[in-house]
């Protein structure tokens, strides 16, 4: 069995500051994670992903992830928050083999205040 | 990148009717598409898995006679609501995925949602 927990459903950041949102996954074999964005009436946007490979992951929009075993973690960061990263974001995990079948947190939502 | 749209966007319907909704990968070839179900508020969950050609897997409660979902050929995949009730209502999002497992992962890519509202 696999699952994933988000540790905040709200997160509100000023702009220009960093941001942290945090992930706890639980799997019996070697997961692969993810993250995702889902802006307002959109369909969600893969930022990034780890597979097993370099644990610091980067993604798109200065977005990074660090996958940490011994804590069952992968939480995501930003240096700086902009007012366009407001949005939903998804940890996700899957079995690595396991036919794709992904598992979501409960999501995380981003405000950015000015 | 590759693009998934969904038709239509949003649609509303009358308690006992049936609604079609399509998910179609735009400029790929998808052997495998998946449907998710999402309420106001809260995560994905998924419904089922479908092949090109096969029949789809459903997850754990949820109904297939009321689901119906027809993958028919490698850009389309299609999810039918049948007798809708106003418990129906919600944000489904389709996902596609490319080809056959590389590796350890091939992504999917997300649709737009289409939201159903059942009166």
């Amino acid at each position: 069995a696999q699952s994933v927990t988000q540790l905040d459903s709200h997160v509100s950041v000023s702009e220009g500051t960093p941001v942290l949102l945090r992930c706890n996954y639980s799997s019996s074999y070697s997961p692969s994670l993810f993250w995702y964005v889902q802006h307002p009436n959109k369909g969600l946007q893969l930022l990034l992903k780890y597979t097993s490979a370099a644990t610091l992951v980067k993604g798109i929009n200065g977005f990074e992830a660090e996958f940490k075993k011994s804590e069952t973690s992968f939480h995501l960061t930003k240096p700086s928050a902009h007012m366009s990263d407001a949005a939903e974001y998804f940890c996700v995990v899957s079995l690595t083999g396991g036919g794709n079948k992904l598992t979501f947190g409960t999501g995380t939502q981003l405000k950015v205040e000015l | 990148g590759a693009v998934v749209s969904q038709h239509p966007s949003r649609v509303i319907c009358k308690s006992g009717t049936s609604v079609k909704i399509e998910c179609r990968s735009l400029d790929f070839q998808a052997t495998t598409m998946f449907w998710y179900r999402q309420f106001p508020k809260q995560s994905l969950m998924l419904m089922a898995t479908s092949n090109e050609g096969s029949k789809a897997t459903y997850e754990q409660g949820v109904e297939k006679d009321k689901f119906l979902i027809n993958h028919a050929s490698l850009t389309l995949s299609t999810l039918t609501v049948t007798s809708a009730h106003p418990e129906d209502s919600s944000f489904y999002i389709c996902s596609a995925r490319e080809g056959f497992l590389r590796g350890s992962y091939n992504e999917q890519f997300f649709g737009p949602g289409t939201r159903l509202t059942v009166l």
